[in-house]
């Protein structure tokens, strides 16, 4: 199984970019890594995927190693309101089952 | 509007009672999924269906059953045999069921959540 690494907790100012690491170092070859959030007492909330490319959406950056043993997310001028718990997961064998971790509780602070 | 919708909110039991948490959803996903969440914790996956009438067992099936009738719906009883009901519950959809031998890339989709209090 592909499990993933993340730090407990991050402190952001507002309106500086946020970068959230992630260790997947087990991952195989056709494994995809996604970043979900988790606001409390909500249902998490998707981000962003990639395999082995670097991606971008309008929420957020996700960079991927070329080893692919890790990978970064980067909210580019993170707000209040994106404080939230920061998962970082990698779909575990054949079928669409994924592996939460315990994710980074990220802190926006003015 | 699209979605998926989880009722009620908040649930009180008694403890030894069951109780079925609703979960329904209208985005036409073939695949449906029960997540349990601890505080301070990640999700784990009880059941999951890719199909209608067929469902699997996750990580912490026990204590647990589900159906899967209706393409729509995925409903999950919390049986009294499940020791430590008191929980945050999470349902989820994605369109693919993500079958063997391939790599889905597809989306999992999250309810709001159900609280779950046995007192």
């Amino acid at each position: 199984d592909a499990k993933t690494t993340q730090p407990t907790s991050m402190d952001c100012a507002e309106g500086r970019a946020a970068n959230l690491p992630c260790n997947h170092s087990t991952i195989s070859g056709n494994e995809y890594v996604y970043w979900y959030r988790q606001i409390h007492s909500q249902g998490p909330q998707y981000i962003i995927h990639g395999l082995k490319n670097n991606e971008t959406n309008e929420m957020a950056s996700l960079i991927i190693t070329e080893d692919r043993k890790s990978s970064t997310l980067i909210l580019p001028h993170a707000t209040l309101r994106d404080t939230a718990v920061y998962y970082c997961i990698v779909r575990v064998g054949n079928f669409n089952k994924f592996y939460f971790g315990s994710g980074t509780k990220l802190n926006v602070k003015p | 509007d699209g979605g998926i919708t989880q009722s009620p909110k908040y649930l009180f039991r008694k403890e030894g009672q069951n109780v079925t948490l609703s979960c329904e959803q209208n985005l036409n996903h073939d695949a449906m999924y029960w997540y349990r969440q601890d505080p301070g914790q990640g999700l784990r996956l009880i059941y999951y269906s890719q199909i209608v009438n067929d469902f699997q067992k996750g990580d912490i099936a026990e204590g647990y059953s589900v159906s899967r009738e209706k393409k729509e719906s995925f409903p999950l009883t919390v049986t009294s045999a499940q020791k430590n009901p008191t929980a945050f519950y999470l349902c989820a959809s994605s369109m693919e069921p993500g079958l063997a031998g391939f790599s889905s890339t597809d989306t999992q989709y999250f309810g709001p959540g159900t609280r779950l209090t046995v007192l």
